[in-house]
């Protein structure tokens, strides 16, 4: 049972360069999220879906895009990357709201840095 | 804008004591509560949720929520070595179908063998 896997664990990458970080989970769950975490700010929520083709922004959607295409996927796409976006980066899912739990469940993370 | 506030730690207990770890939030409807547990360089994992008023306990943890004064609190009773990590509270927003969590920016525990 993989659960929720994320793909790379590590990638350093050089400003302006685009890059995607996978995320794919087995338990069909309906919603998945992607957060960031830094020093002094916790998790804050970029971008969420409640379904395939589904999207929507969170707190700090800012230089970042999201596709949905298949219910087992949400990629997050930084178009340009800068050096703000260094960070660890966490995609997690939970059930449908008729899932009986709102409890989300997180991959390893991704630890990006931009030089 | 909805806020998660924890004390910012960090918190040193001996092992054996009882860590407590405290979380206040600001959005009034808030309706589901989350403990979750980070060890360095690792994720995430859920402890304990809670959904009403009082204790819940599961273990040496006992989550506490009081929504009247909009605070929820984790015990961490026979606190060992290994409870050593990042204590994260979520709050679930009251409205949206996406009910998404707001965290706080967590607390560091360590507890002293």
């Amino acid at each position: 049972d993989a659960g929720i896997t994320q793909s790379p664990r590590y990638k350093i990458t050089e400003t302006g360069r685009q890059v995607t970080l996978m995320c794919h989970q087995t338990w069909s769950h309906s919603y998945m999220f992607w957060y960031r975490q830094d020093l002094g700010h916790g998790l804050r929520l970029i971008y969420y879906s409640a379904a395939a083709d589904i999207t929507d922004k969170g707190e700090v959607p800012d230089g970042y895009v999201v596709s949905r295409s298949k219910t087992e996927n949400f990629p997050l796409t930084l178009e340009s990357a800068t050096r703000s976006q260094t960070s660890v980066y966490f995609c997690a899912s939970r059930p449908g709201l008729a899932g009986g739990t709102d409890t989300q469940y997180f991959g390893p993370g991704t630890r990006l840095t931009v030089l | 804008q909805k806020e998660v506030e924890q004390n910012s730690g960090p918190l040193s207990v001996p092992e054996g004591a009882i860590a407590s770890l405290n979380c206040t939030y600001s959005d009034r409807g808030s309706q589901s509560f989350f403990w979750y547990r980070q060890y360095s360089g690792k994720s995430p994992e859920l402890i304990m949720s809670i959904y009403s008023n009082g204790d819940k306990e599961d273990g040496r943890f006992t989550a506490q929520l009081n929504k009247a004064s909009q605070y929820v609190s984790l015990l961490i009773r026979d606190s060992q070595p290994s409870d050593s990590a990042t204590y994260l509270c979520a709050v679930n927003e009251a409205s949206g179908s996406a009910r998404q969590l707001t965290f706080g920016s967590g607390t560091q525990l360590t507890v002293l063998p």
